[in-house]
């Protein structure tokens, strides 16, 4: 089976941007594709991007997403910092038997 | 509106069965390539796929547990049962039920979750 790798946490101020990285141990990340769910304290997760870079509707434009084939991995970043987008935040993909996913960054905004 | 709602016992002795039910409403299951998945979530700890199971009856299951999980669908009644065998208290989780449709295994609607804790 393959891994998917997160930072355990991240950290950064409103209105400044930050990234959160999932790097994918073995296989290409650009084989199938990745989503992103947030995840409040308390609540199911959403989704914030789907198949590498679609933002579902509802999602503000501040979200985006994007894959790095030569370090294997999927971003997820998140522009103009607001204190409610304080969460945890996990990458997803799959393989042909297996959905996978990461660790989970928690994103704190102070 | 499509929702969907897990439920089943709270609490559970170890070595015994769990059994969660999801119902669901606001899709069908006999949809081409529409599915349903079950994914875990011990309380402080990261997500964990568990089971899925797709429209035409085709089953995937997490290799690290599939001797212990049983997923099942009954469309008549829009539910999916997941069966857990042998519990021990590493599986007290939240345990969630969603759906996913289409092919990229993105899984765009959540139940709530229901807490199942295993102790004796």
């Amino acid at each position: 089976n393959f891994m998917l790798t997160q930072p355990h946490s991240v950290s950064e101020s409103p209105g400044k941007t930050v990234t959160i990285s999932c790097t994918r141990i073995i296989g290409s990340i650009a084989t199938n594709y990745v989503q992103w769910y947030q995840q409040r304290p308390g609540s199911s997760p959403t989704t914030v991007i789907y198949e590498d870079t679609q933002r579902p509707s509802g999602v503000p434009d501040r979200f985006s997403g994007s894959i790095d084939s030569s370090s294997n991995s999927a971003s997820l970043t998140i522009s103009g910092l607001k204190t409610e987008d304080e969460a945890d935040y996990y990458c997803q993909s799959y393989d042909s038997s297996n959905v996978i996913f990461g660790g989970g960054t928690k994103l704190t905004v102070l | 509106q499509i929702t969907l709602k897990e439920s089943g016992p709270t609490l559970v002795k170890p070595t015994q069965t769990l059994t969660v039910t999801c119902t669901f409403s606001g899709f069908s299951l006999s949809t081409s390539r529409m599915g349903v998945g079950w994914i875990r979530q011990p309380p402080g700890k990261a997500l964990e796929w568990l089971a899925l199971i797709y429209w035409n009856g085709d089953k995937r299951y997490n290799a690290s547990l599939k001797s212990r999980l049983t997923i099942t669908k009954d469309t008549s009644k829009n539910q999916v049962v997941l069966t857990m065998t042998n519990v021990d208290p590493v599986d007290t989780a939240t345990y969630y039920c969603a759906r996913s449709s289409g092919w990229s295994l993105l899984f765009d609607y959540w139940g709530q979750g229901t807490l199942v804790t295993v102790s004796s």
